[in-house]
């Protein structure tokens, strides 16, 4: 089956703009996560949504930042005000269940605010 | 506070070699250690994971090997191949799930 897809695979937007970013789990994954990666760096927690709702949403850096995944499949990171400091790769992984570790990453989304 | 330290930032070897990447962790109620490789442009692709409970887990060409009193685990990589060339990622989970990742190691592996 499909992995993993991430909609856009590249955004640029200005300062001050908001964003909406899309995954698409793997079918059947109840446990979606977002992440985001700085250049050079390693990935780093952003949600943790397990179904509907966000199980842990401990790594949004500040409330310009949130997300949704209202019917448990497609998630929508969305961010307001952009600023220049948001600039990353946004990556989403999904999981077979809450009970599982596993996680499987999408190919990113990203993000340049100029 | 990084919890999980990965070394070195990079590493050449010759094909055939052996690459050798190290972390060492923090939290002891981390209970998941995974590695993942990563192309640019790509995400991160989960390679091979160990649980605390076994000191070295094999697929293939990689081998974990965990050493739990010293709060620390290795990737090797036998016959290291050009294809292997990725930027190297270690990882940990407890039971919050989320992974807290290494810096990374960017490995060349000469033709």
């Amino acid at each position: 089956g499909a992995g993993v897809s991430q909609t856009p695979s590249n955004k640029v937007t200005e300062k001050g703009k908001y964003v909406e970013l899309r995954c698409d789990p793997i079918s059947g994954h109840t446990a979606l996560y977002w992440y985001r990666q700085s250049l050079g760096q390693g990935p780093e927690f952003l949600i943790y949504f397990q179904g509907t709702g966000a199980a842990d949403d401990s790594g949004l850096p500040n409330d310009r930042f949130f997300a949704v995944r209202p019917e448990g499949s497609v998630s929508t990171l969305k961010i307001q005000r952009t600023e220049r400091g948001d600039s990353a790769v946004y990556l989403c992984a999904s999981s077979p269940s809450a009970v599982s570790n596993e996680q499987f990453f999408g190919p990113g989304t990203r993000l340049t605010v100029l | 506070q990084q919890q999980v330290k990965q070394s070195p930032q990079s590493l050449i070897v010759q094909k055939g070699g052996i690459s050798i990447i190290n972390c060492a962790y923090e939290n002891t109620a981390f209970d998941y250690f995974p590695w993942y490789q990563q192309f640019p442009g790509k995400g991160p692709a989960l390679l091979i994971a160990i649980r605390p409970d076994v000191s070295e887990k094999k697929e293939g060409r990689f081998t974990i090997s965990f050493n739990k009193s010293a709060k620390q685990f290795s990737l090797h990589i036998m016959d290291s191949q050009p294809g292997d060339s990725a930027t190297y990622f270690c990882a940990a989970s407890g039971s919050a799930r989320q992974l807290t990742f290494g810096s990374g190691t960017q490995l060349t592996v000469l033709p």
